[in-house]
């Protein structure tokens, strides 16, 4: 069984175009967060949600638009897509105050964004 | 400038030989995770420190987080070609639930 599924795993689209990634969380954690990995491996997040409620919201475009209909799901759309958008977002989960308590993070495989 | 610094950037090591990586943070870190990612794959968790001096193994891969909780070294003993990867540091700020990570670290093994 998956524990963090994202899909699709790959998605070439031409710019302007609006898109969504869909994640999926079956471990029971009550938050998830987007990343986007740039092509130089970097890593930075994008969203968090707890519990359907967003709580982390970085300096993100508003073309993007995170949405958490439960809380076992965090889907994440992208309008008028730009070149600049094409990186690999990675979607994962974990329980609330996880670090304090020494529990993990979960990522999904990554979602490989190309805008053409 | 970044939150989290990995050194070095990139590393090529020869099979058999050890190696280490850094992981340095100018604030202090109350969660300090190591994670590996090979090419087109998500993160595997590989180990999480939380202690000041703590020390975690797992097989030839061992990894310290300093008294001071500002940097964290990762140690493979004996590398082997599938050790090759990404290794991404993330860290848990006080006050911040978010994990921010560094730079990265890109492992190549030859043989």
């Amino acid at each position: 069984d998956t524990a963090v599924s994202q899909t699709p795993k790959y998605l070439v689209t031409q710019m302007g175009n609006d898109k969504s990634i869909k994640c999926e969380q079956n471990l029971g954690h009550d938050t998830m967060y987007w990343y986007k990995q740039d092509s130089k491996k970097f890593l930075k997040i994008m969203f968090s949600y707890n519990n359907k409620e967003l709580i982390i919201n970085e300096t993100v475009p508003n073309r993007f638009s995170p949405k958490s209909p439960d809380k076992a799901h965090l889907n994440l759309h992208i309008n008028s897509l730009e070149l600049g958008d094409s990186a690999v977002y990675f979607c994962a989960s974990s329980l609330r105050g996880a670090g304090a308590r020494g529990y993990g993070y979960t990522f999904g495989s990554g979602t490989r964004l190309t805008v053409v | 400038s970044q939150e989290l610094e990995q050194s070095p950037q990139s590393l090529i090591v020869q099979e058999g030989k050890n190696l280490t990586i850094n992981c340095t943070s100018s604030k202090t870190l109350y969660g300090l995770y190591w994670y590996k990612q090979k090419y087109g794959e998500g993160l595997i968790f590989l180990m999480m420190l939380q202690k000041g001096g703590e020390e975690k193994s797992h097989e030839k891969i061992t990894a310290k987080l300093d008294e001071k909780k500002q940097q964290s070294s990762l140690h493979i003993t004996a590398s082997q070609p599938s050790h090759a990867g990404i290794y991404l540091c993330g860290a848990l700020l006080f006050g911040n639930e978010k994990l921010t990570f560094g730079t990265g670290t890109r492992l190549t093994i030859i043989p």
